[in-house]
C-alpha cells in the first residue's frame, strides 16, 4: 500500500541550530505533501503544501523563513525548522493526499512524526 | 479553521465498554473522516463517511453523520485495552487539505 516514511522519530538540538525532517513517499510518487505540526495533548493544524517543482504554501501564521519546506522530488519532502527555539519543540507529522495505486484508491497517509526538542 | 469542537476531550473506559466521541465542524462537507493516533505516533485512518451517508460500520467501529447539525460521532463497540488512543475527526477543505478536530483521548482499563 502507500507508505510514508517520515525520518528521524526523535531529534533533540540545540537553541540556534537547525533541523531538517525528512518525508518520503516509498511506493507511489507525492507531487504533494502536506506539514502538519502538534502541540501536546491537542491538535494537529496545517501549516504549509509542498510541492514539487514549485514553491511551498503556507498557511497563515507559519513563517516562511524559520520553516523551509522543499519538495526535491516527487518521492521526497523536506522540512527544515531554522535556528531552532525552544519554542519550536513539538511533534511534526507529513501527510500525503488520497493515490491510485494499482487501481486502488488510498486515503491520506502519514508519517510517523518527528518529537522536536529545542533545548 | 473549518473544524469546531471535539466532546469529550478525554474518556476513561472499562474494557469491553463501548465508547462514544462526538465532533462538529462548521461548513459544508464532501466527506468527514475519523483518524486514530497512539501516543506519540502518526495517525491511522478509521473511517470515511460521505455527506450522502448517514451511517457506516467498520468491524467494531460505527460512525454516524448528521449534515442537519454538522456533527458526527464515532462508536467503538467492545472496547479493548489497544484502543487506547486519542481519535481525531477530520474534514477536507481547499486542494485536499484536512481540518482536524480538538481529539478525545481514550483510555480502556483492563
Amino acid at each position: 500500500g502507500a507508505v510514508v516514511s517520515q525520518h528521524p522519530s526523535r531529534v533533540i538540538c540545540k537553541s540556534g541550530t537547525s533541523v531538517k525532517i525528512e518525508c518520503r513517499s516509498l511506493d507511489f510518487q507525492a507531487t504533494t505533501m502536506f506539514w502538519y505540526r502538534q502541540f501536546p495533548k491537542k491538535s494537529l493544524m496545517l501549516m504549509a503544501t509542498s510541492n514539487e517543482g514549485s514553491k511551498a504554501t503556507y498557511e497563515q501564521g507559519v513563517e516562511k523563513d524559520k520553516f523551509l519546506i522543499n519538495h526535491a522530488s516527487l518521492t521526497l519532502s523536506t522540512l527544515t525548522v531554522t535556528s531552532a527555539h525552544p519554542e519550536d519543540s513539538s511533534f511534526y507529522i507529513c501527510s500525503a493526499p488520497p493515490v491510485l495505486l494499482d487501481a486502488y484508491l488510498y486515503g491520506y497517509t502519514f508519517g510517523s512524526g518527528t518529537r522536536l526538542t529545542v533545548v | 479553521s473549518q473544524q469546531g469542537e471535539e466532546d469529550p476531550q478525554a474518556l476513561s473506559i472499562q474494557e469491553g465498554e463501548n465508547a462514544t466521541m462526538n465532533c462538529s465542524y462548521k461548513t459544508s462537507i464532501n466527506n468527514l473522516q475519523w483518524y486514530r493516533q497512539n501516543s506519540g505516533r502518526g495517525l491511522v485512518h478509521l473511517i470515511l463517511i460521505r455527506s450522502n451517508e448517514r451511517e457506516k460500520h467498520s468491524g467494531r467501529l460505527r460512525v454516524t453523520l448528521d449534515t442537519s447539525k454538522k456533527s458526527s460521532s464515532l462508536l467503538i463497540t467492545a472496547s479493548r485495552a489497544a484502543d487506547t488512543a486519542s481519535y481525531f475527526c477530520a474534514t477536507e477543505w481547499n486542494d485536499y487539505k484536512l481540518s482536524f478536530g480538538a481529539g478525545t483521548t481514550v483510555t480502556v482499563r483492563a
